[in-house]
């Protein structure tokens, strides 16, 4: 069946990198873009950008340039998400989402299972 | 802060109905798809509806979307216990160039 599985949670501290990666699996990898998504504890989702699984050209929304990366490595078929010079309130879940449609259609769907991101000294 | 508003919480009693509204502008709902998504806690979110009305293989009738101008709505009939979540909507945004999602509403059954 499609899903995305997510690495694990991760506990970081201020000022240091981190990268959750994104493994696809039950359909061709590079046909479907891969969205990213945050959620902080307790608020709501907030759509970072996106990757063409085709082209590996990224789009990062405002507020999520700069530290943030987005990769691919189709050879496994996986999306990477790499957050630098960590921030207390980079705390968060990051979730991968596979967009079903044309990109912007907004069916996400699967998602990952989420990534717990925790930055604490 | 979100451009989608959405109630914080609505409730009723199981087998009734609930709606959840979704209001924007016209650079994201009044010229977008809308779609809505369902989160338990602890869980990731969930495709529930897409482009306004429609619903994904597996996802049961008692689900319905709508959308008319600049607000969406999302209703569940026959509630559940199990309906208890987090549902977000979410559309396009032209002006902003951004998939934005709305401020999420908390469903209780009495």
């Amino acid at each position: 069946q499609v899903q995305l599985v997510q690495s694990g949670s991760e506990l970081k501290r201020p000022g240091a990198s981190v990268k959750v990666s994104c493994k696809a699996s039950g359909y061709i990898f590079n046909s479907y873009p891969m969205n990213w998504v945050r959620q902080a504890p307790g608020q709501g989702l907030e759509w970072m950008g996106w990757i063409s699984t085709n082209t590996g050209n990224p789009t990062y929304a405002q507020g999520f340039t700069g530290r943030f990366v987005f990769s691919l490595d189709t050879s496994v078929s996986t999306a990477y998400l790499q957050i630098s010079s960590l921030k207390a309130e980079d705390t968060a879940f990051y979730y991968c989402a596979r967009e079903r449609g044309i990109q912007g259609m907004g069916r996400f769907d699967p998602w990952g299972q989420g990534t717990l991101v925790t930055v604490s000294s | 802060q979100s451009v989608l508003t959405q109630p914080p919480s609505v409730s009723a009693a199981p087998g009734q109905k609930v709606t959840i509204s979704c209001s924007g502008s016209s650079s994201n709902i009044g010229n977008n798809y809308v779609s809505w998504y369902q989160q338990f806690p602890g869980t990731a979110p969930k495709f529930l509806i897409y482009d306004n009305n429609k619903r994904p293989s597996g996802i049961p009738d008692r689900f319905s979307g709508s959308k008319s101008g600049t607000s969406a709505t999302l209703g569940i009939t026959g509630l559940q216990t199990g309906d208890e979540a987090d549902y977000y909507c979410g559309t396009w945004d032209s002006s902003l160039s951004a998939y934005v999602f709305g401020t999420g509403t908390k469903v209780t059954v009495l």
